[in-house]
């Protein structure tokens, strides 16, 4: 399937550190999603980027899209230990699918 | 506000046992809503979705299978358990506006073992 591929599959980091994961899909799409999973929990929607644009803030996060490269990357900045969590990409394949890449599990060390 | 609630949280069943895993939402109306079982340390992978009452479509062939009775209800069951189907299972929804155009919101899960 065309599925998405995170990366780093594992981040550790100390409180206070920047994060960056990255993110790269396979098809053409109209926009990408990134979503924070917690350990055990549901999914939490994050942002959604659009084909036409490049950045997107929403607090401590910053995401930017390549659609020459195919490629997404989540930037959290100033890290804490509440970080901690699967970020996950996703984007839409066909006509209903929303696909899921395979995550990174982020660790903020205090 | 709208809310998603899945139940139960944690189930353990025995090989060959049927299953029924329900999802309700509040708040919105008409809302898409979709079953995902996610591997420990994985993905999601989407096993069905709903756009209306009595319409599901599947994602995946397998013995599992989804109804939607009501709007706001969106019910995954199984008359035979296999040893396979022990995950994450996670109920979502999404405003009727085009899959992937909007933001999928999830219920906490519940979490499968077959024995």
């Amino acid at each position: 399937s065309q599925q998405g591929e995170e990366d780093p599959q594992a981040l550790s980091i100390q409180e206070g550190e920047n994060a960056t994961m990255n993110c790269s899909y396979k098809t053409s799409i109209n926009n990408l999603q990134w979503y924070r999973q917690n350990s055990g929990r549901g999914l939490v929607h994050l942002i959604l980027i659009r084909s036409n644009e490049r950045e997107k803030h929403s607090g401590r996060l910053r995401v930017t899209l390549d659609t020459s490269k195919k490629s997404s990357s989540l930037l959290i900045t100033a890290s804490r230990a509440a970080d901690t969590a699967s970020y996950f990409c996703a984007y839409i394949q066909g006509a209903q699918k929303l696909v899921f890449g395979q995550g990174t599990r982020l660790t903020i060390n205090p | 506000s709208q809310t998603i609630h899945q139940w139960p949280a944690t189930l353990v069943q025995p090989v060959g046992s049927p299953l029924s895993l329900e999802c309700t939402v509040e708040g919105t109306s008409n809302p898409n809503l979709y079953w995902y079982r996610q591997a420990a340390g994985r993905g999601l992978q989407l096993l069905f979705y709903s756009v209306g009452i009595g319409q599901i479509s599947s994602e995946v062939p397998q013995n599992l299978s989804a109804s939607r009775p009501q709007d706001r209800q969106f019910i995954l069951s199984s008359k035979k358990l296999l040893l396979s189907d022990s995950g994450f299972y996670l109920c979502a929804w999404s405003t009727g506006q085009g899959v992937g155009n909007q933001p999928q919101h999830f219920g906490d899960g519940t979490r499968l073992s077959i024995l």
